[in-house]
């Protein structure tokens, strides 16, 4: 059973901090990893992509990728009370096929 | 403003009805996706089409009965639903790899949030 394992939170941070999500995968064929953001009552929106190893910043998000751990984590630095969502993280293997976790809930404390 | 678009954002029905999901895309994606997502649980994969063609059924129930009548759209029509199928259905779209499979990148629409009495 292919599996992405998300600490399903809720996780409190101060705004301003950074937040921390982790999850870990167990296929080790999964080429490419997604977190997406999904606010409350609302669809799943694609904040960042990681296909290789180490890490790929995008404005206040860092994608960080381990695949010998088989871990994959998002920082989010100055975080904001906007930043309170359900942060999915997802794996693909190449075909259509993506392994969601069951998601973390973040909330941010103005 | 998202560039996938589902109508109706709401329905409700009862378990006799007929009614259907719509989803419109303007990506130039060649992919389009059904999903199912209870509360506070991932979405959880029903159907995939590539370049109009279903690809991926992932043993849905016939009462959920996918078509894709262009590149553009996808429908999901439902019949004969049960309480249990109430749930938010999203609609999602990917460009396709030059080898066949997908990018990764998937594009949601809004979703439609079904009640079934």
């Amino acid at each position: 059973q292919k599996e992405v394992e998300q600490n399903s939170g809720p996780l409190s941070v101060p705004e301003g901090a950074i937040a921390s999500l982790n999850c870990t995968y167990s296929d080790r064929g999964s080429q490419s990893f997604f977190w997406y953001r999904q606010y409350s009552g609302k669809s799943p929106e694609l904040i960042m992509f990681i296909y290789s190893n180490g890490d790929k910043e995008d404005g206040r998000f860092t994608a960080q990728l381990n695949k010998a751990s088989q871990y994959v984590s998002l920082l989010i630095r100055d975080s904001q009370p906007s930043d309170s969502a359900t942060y999915l993280c997802a794996g693909g293997t190449g075909g259509f096929k993506t392994i969601f976790g069951a998601g973390t809930r973040l909330f941010v404390k103005a | 403003d998202t560039e996938v678009t589902q109508t109706p954002k709401h329905l409700v029905m009862g378990m006799t009805n007929k009614k259907s999901l719509k989803c419109e895309q303007h990506m130039g994606h060649r992919a389009m996706y059904w999903y199912k997502q209870k509360a506070k649980k991932p979405p959880e994969l029903m159907f995939v089409y590539s370049y109009e063609k279903l690809s991926i059924n992932e043993s849905v129930p016939s009462r959920f009965s996918p078509e894709c009548p262009n590149s553009s759209l996808l429908n999901l029509h439902l019949h004969a639903l049960q309480p249990e199928d109430s749930a938010l259905y999203l609609c999602a779209s990917s460009q396709v790899h030059e080898t066949g499979g997908f990018t990764g990148e998937l594009f949601f629409g809004e979703g439609s949030r079904l009640t079934v009495l």
